[in-house]
């Protein structure tokens, strides 16, 4: 596609529940990023893959957060058993990952903005 | 520590004012990469300039220009007679080079700094 897409837009889960946050990165793109954004506050780094090896997790919050990228192009982020902290917009941005040295521009999706009940 | 700061947290002019959003950074390393996005109210970031640390020439695009001074590690943006349609949160972020301190390129935000353009 022509962007970074994502998908829901908008999220409402009751705490406790399991939810599944899903991007599809600009096609071509090698890497791609998870990013955080709680209210009133920048985004904050949570993962990041280079095709389908996850090579930095040190972001996750909690063992609860998981995230995939099974075949190197779209990722999905899943957050198990939900808590009310975990009300945030979950943004994915990817980037060409051809420079190898990090520093490449990354291309933001709109978000998913979750909120927990 | 990496850390970027944007002490202006809400900023608010009239329209064709000029205006300029501060970004300070801390980094340890020698090569690392500048941004700014914009953020409207949807939500989506927007890119707009990305710079490296050995390329200190300012730039000018438009209505936007940008200052880059490592003596005092900023990174300052300037709109010049400002619009409604500028009105935004704007992030300052930077990314060091892969690999260094474990970095993989990974961007840090800044807290942003909300401009309002009134008509």
């Amino acid at each position: 596609g022509a962007g970074v897409s994502q998908s829901p837009r908008y999220k409402v889960a009751k705490r406790g529940q399991d939810v599944a946050l899903r991007c599809d990165p600009i096609s071509g793109h090698v890497s791609l990023f998870w990013y955080q954004q709680a209210l009133g506050q920048g985004p904050e780094f949570l993962t990041y893959f280079q095709n389908e090896a996850q090579l930095d997790k040190s972001g996750l919050p909690s063992d609860r957060f998981f995230a995939e990228r099974p075949e190197g192009s779209v990722s999905t982020l899943k957050i198990q058993r939900t808590q009310q902290e975990d009300s945030a917009v979950y943004l994915c941005a990817s980037s060409q990952g051809t420079s190898g040295g990090g520093g490449e521009t990354q291309y933001f999706g709109p978000g998913t903005r979750l909120l927990v009940l | 520590a990496q850390k970027v700061t944007q002490a202006q947290t809400e900023i608010s002019v009239v329209e064709k004012e000029d205006v300029t959003l501060d970004c300070v950074y801390e980094t340890r390393d020698t090569t690392y990469y500048l941004f700014w996005y914009k953020q409207p109210p949807s939500g989506e970031l927007v890119f707009l300039i990305r710079r490296n640390s050995f390329d200190e020439q300012n730039e000018i695009s438009g209505r936007y220009s940008w200052n880059f001074q490592k003596s005092t590690s900023s990174f300052n943006f300037t709109i010049t007679a400002s619009q409604v349609v500028d009105s935004a949160v704007y992030f300052c972020a930077l990314s060091e080079a892969r690999g260094y301190g474990g970095s993989q390129g990974n961007l840090i935000f800044g807290k942003g700094t909300k401009l309002s353009v009134k008509p």
